[in-house]
């Protein structure tokens, strides 16, 4: 079955210093996307980062960077120099490379996220 | 460009009425998806499409039928709305070609309140 843990269903940083959200999921292919993304208040789903399974550098953008370890199906997001407007649900997803899975195309799959509160 | 965008934000329908979200996109992507988002949970597959024309089931299709008859928009309809569906409805786009074809782009969400 393929699906996505994310562990800490809430979790709470004072501002300017370092989170780690955990996730782990579950697929028996080997070349697939994963994702994090941002859900403020406002509902949107904003990207975050994006890992190809087939890369062993962790993907950073700016404040933003993983941890990916294939072996353990392991995908943690770090958030360094915490700010409020980082206060948002976060979900960890993948997806499966197009025309290359007999499933769904390309669909996300999603993990029940984690709320992250950002304290002045 | 508006990127992908929903009509309506929000509508409260009574049980058994009808009613069709629509999904825009600009970016001339070819493939759509239907999410519904329930608290608690994260992001669940209604349909998806990838292409004008073709239509398919994803993980959570009972009660809804699409349509996606160009290649810009994606329609999804409730026959007869149930409480159950009480939802926010995201609809999302690939390019399905060149680099980050898999990135899905997301519209900004309808929420359905079903009474």
């Amino acid at each position: 079955a393929q699906t996505v843990t994310q562990s800490q269903p809430e979790m709470s940083v004072q501002e300017a210093e370092t989170v780690t959200l955990s996730c782990t999921y579950d697929t028996s292919e080997s070349n697939y996307y994963l994702f994090w993304y941002k859900q403020p208040p406002s509902r949107q789903m904003i990207l975050v980062i994006r890992q190809e399974a087939y890369k062993q550098q962790n993907a950073t953008e700016n404040r933003f960077s993983v941890n990916f370890q294939k072996a353990a199906k392991s995908f943690s997001l770090k958030i360094s120099d915490s700010q409020l407007g980082d206060t948002a649900m976060y979900f960890c997803a993948f997806s499966h490379p197009l025309m290359n899975y007999g499933g769904s195309q390309g669909n996300l799959i999603f993990g029940k996220g984690t709320k992250l509160s950002v304290k002045p | 460009n508006a990127g992908v965008t929903q009509t309506p934000k929000f509508r409260v329908l009574k049980t058994g009425q009808s009613m069709t979200l629509l999904c825009a996109q600009d970016m001339n992507h070819e493939y759509m998806y239907w999410y519904r988002q329930d608290p608690g949970m994260g992001l669940r597959l209604i349909h998806y499409s990838v292409g004008e024309g073709t239509t398919a089931k994803g993980e959570v299709p009972d009660g809804y039928n699409v349509s996606r008859l160009k290649k810009q928009n994606f329609l999804l309809g409730l026959e007869s709305a149930a409480p159950s569906q009480t939802s926010v409805y995201f609809c999302a786009s690939i390019s399905g070609t060149g680099t980050f074809q898999e990135t899905q782009y997301f519209g900004p969400g309808t929420r359905l309140l079903v009474l």
